[in-house]
């Protein structure tokens, strides 16, 4: 069970909007550590696509973006493309457990 | 550039030790954290724990602690992971990665290691 929960899977067709959640509490998002956001790609390593909430390294898209509200943050992705099938991760820190936490990750399918 | 070279895919018996690398480059080894992560068959992402190069300050998840032991080594930039006695339950994959920027808490990862892959089995 990871201290931060993701739906297990969403899906759209090329060109959409689709949103992917990720719920914490107060113990981490809800006192305001930041949320990163993670893109791991079919047998790839894990690679940063937002840092800080809302902010995308150079390089990834602006059809990517993020943002967060009380106890949960969202990962946003427009203009769905095939190349974005992958699987997504969020990740903040929990101070009562001292340590960075991860959500369960969500596998996007596009249609 | 900042790279994260893990070593190659390794295959034990249980009960056999192992130590695993991540050698860096293009960055300020001892200046930052450097952490370990664990990506079971089919699963997702678990943060064992990190180190700090600088003074060998290490930090590990309770569900780690005991299993696993982290370490550093200054002088050719490469953080390793070791087993004592491996089980059938530590085949996965595992990261390294470094933290973005100086401090523990509301930090990244970035960038990652390739990866080593880690199969356990008699």
């Amino acid at each position: 069970q990871s201290v931060l929960t993701q739906p297990p899977s969403v899906s759209g067709a090329p060109g959409q909007r689709v949103t992917i959640s990720c719920t914490g509490s107060s113990s981490n998002i809800g006192t305001g550590y930041n949320v990163h956001w993670y893109q791991q790609l079919p047998g790839t390593a894990p690679k940063l696509l937002i840092y800080n909430n809302n902010n995308r390294p150079s390089g990834v898209p602006d059809r990517f973006s993020g943002s967060n509200s009380g106890t949960s943050a969202s990962l946003a992705i427009t203009g769905l493309q095939a190349e974005d099938e992958a699987d997504y991760y969020c990740q903040s820190y929990d101070n009562s457990l001292s340590e960075s936490v991860f959500g369960g990750g969500t596998k996007l399918t596009v249609l | 550039e900042v790279q994260l070279v893990q070593s190659g895919a390794e295959v034990k018996k249980p009960g056999e030790s192992l130590k695993i690398s991540c050698q860096t480059s293009g960055y300020s080894f001892t200046n930052y954290w450097i952490a370990w992560v664990r990506q079971m068959p089919g699963k997702g992402l678990e943060w064992m724990g990190i180190i700090y190069p600088g003074d060998s300050d290490t930090r590990y998840s309770p569900s780690f602690r005991g299993q696993v032991t982290i370490s550093a080594d200054k002088s050719i930039s490469t953080a390793y992971l070791q087993w004592t006695s491996l089980k059938v339950s530590d085949t996965a994959m595992y990261y390294c990665a470094k933290l973005a920027i100086f401090g523990v808490a509301n930090n990244w990862f970035d960038p990652w290691g390739q990866g080593t892959l880690v199969t356990v089995s008699s």
